[in-house]
């Protein structure tokens, strides 16, 4: 079955490194999300793609960017880890911009220490 | 997008029906509501939407009002593993491709 998977599942880093969270997806979808979940805060996004090559800033993207050279794929790249991005992680993806409903991974629970 | 309103959490029992309201009074012709559930440290999980008839899947029902200003997710016959924050949302459908998620409603369906 088709399906988004993400990884890590749970990861813990330290201040200052360089961290890449991966999300895969084999449903063949144009668009890919990355989200964050706090606390108080609900879902938020970060930063997200119509397709190959195309990459969008979302509501909270600084200190994140992300690359798509396929349609598979949607890496999250922390530059520099802050304590502030401790969160979990959500990526998802959709049809097309007509077909927009957006299916879930299942997340990753990141920890900056 | 439009804001929605939702109670911060309801009861249902097992076996009945969970009814979960939603307001969004200033929704704009042309945008859909839609409703996911998000399960303790899982994923959000789509559920249903529509932008001003009926729908009905193997999931839900949602009923949106003739003026369009609110809507109810009815679950049919709800389940301990129904027990999760369920979130109304109204978007652009096929445009913008944020999905705002606010506080939803923590739904506890209980023995």
């Amino acid at each position: 079955d088709a399906e988004i998977t993400q990884s890590p599942r749970h990861k813990i880093t330290e201040t200052g490194r360089q961290v890449t969270l991966a999300c895969h997806q084999t449903w063949n979808h144009n668009n890919m999300f990355w989200y964050r979940q706090d606390l108080g805060h609900g879902l938020r996004l970060i930063h997200y793609s119509y397709g190959v090559h195309d990459t969008n800033k979302g509501e909270v993207s600084d200190g994140y960017s992300v690359s798509r050279s396929n349609t598979e794929d949607l890496p999250l790249t922390l530059e520099s880890a802050a304590s502030s991005q401790t969160s979990v992680y959500f990526c998802a993806s959709s049809p097309s911009l007509v077909t927009d409903t957006q299916y879930f991974g299942p997340g990753t629970r990141l920890t900056v220490l | 997008d439009a804001k929605t309103t939702q109670p911060p959490s309801m009861d249902c029992a097992e076996g009945r029906a969970a009814n979960l309201p939603c307001n969004h009074s200033t929704i704009s012709g042309n945008e859909y509501v839609y409703w996911y559930r998000q399960i303790h440290s899982q994923g959000p999980q789509y559920i249903i939407h529509g932008l001003k008839n009926n729908e009905t899947n193997e999931m839900a029902s949602l009923i949106i009002t003739e003026d369009r200003k609110s809507s109810t997710l009815i679950l049919p016959h709800a389940t301990l593993r129904d027990t999760a924050v369920y979130y109304c949302i109204v978007r652009v459908g096929g445009g913008n491709n944020d999905m705002r998620f606010g506080a939803g409603t923590r739904l506890t369906v209980k023995p």
